[in-house]
């Protein structure tokens, strides 16, 4: 199956900055997904990715907060926004077709001061 | 909408036991598929096992097996022969087969084996 790489895999950062998460496939694939997993919780989708159209966000997840890009098939980015320390998570990214099974970057382990 | 439940906050289970770790969810839809995600600490999510709803035979892949009832919308993983890299934490998770359809996860259980 497909390699899947996520960048950067851990980050401190202070409030009120932003940061961008970059994920990797190493083959085209039709759906990319981001999901948020906050200390010791199960995981919620924030939203998927689509190639050449905006992203589809889930109920309580904003663009102005979570903006998302797609360029191309292979390659995703989630940035977290103005962040605040309710913001630390473990941010993942994951590929699949909708129906089928989605296999997950290694995440992004993110705390905010 | 979808729900999966993991009742069982955390389980431990001596070296070489099995274990069997529950799932039960519910849903309107008649296919959909099931999964089973561990993450050790690495927090890497990683696949374990995967069974589709329309299939009657239960998913094995090596010491990993499932017992799925759908008439009572069960999906349960059980380990045999347990090893120390089976602690982690396990999610079980489900899909449906529609259009706007979303993989929703159960809480998680950790799992501790003992050497």
């Amino acid at each position: 199956s497909a390699v899947i790489s996520q960048k950067p895999s851990r980050d401190i950062c202070q409030r009120g900055t932003s940061l961008t998460i970059q994920c990797q496939v190493d083959s085209q694939v039709t759906m990319m997904f981001w999901y948020r997993q906050q200390p010791g919780q199960s995981l919620t989708l924030i939203a998927t990715a689509n190639q050449g159209s905006e992203a589809t966000y889930e109920s309580g997840f904003v663009i102005d907060k979570f903006p998302i890009s797609r360029p191309n098939l292979t390659f995703s980015t989630l940035t977290v926004s103005n962040m605040s320390p309710e913001d630390s998570s473990i941010y993942l990214c994951s590929f699949g077709g909708i129906t089928d099974t989605q296999y997950f970057g290694p995440g992004t382990r993110l705390t905010v001061l | 909408a979808q729900t999966v439940t993991q009742s069982q906050p955390e389980m431990s289970v001596q070296e070489a036991e099995t274990v069997t770790l529950s799932c039960t969810y519910d849903t309107s839809e008649n296919n959909y598929y099931l999964f089973w995600y561990k993450q050790p600490p690495s927090r890497q999510m990683i696949l374990v096992i995967r069974q589709e709803a329309y299939k009657q035979q239960n998913a094995t892949e090596n010491r990993f097996s499932v017992n799925f009832q759908k008439a009572a919308k069960s999906f349960s993983l059980k380990i045999s022969d347990s090893q120390l890299g089976d602690t982690a934490m396990y999610f079980c998770a489900f899909i449906g087969t529609g259009a706007n359809s979303k993989l929703t996860f159960g809480k998680g259980i950790t799992l501790s084996v003992r050497p």
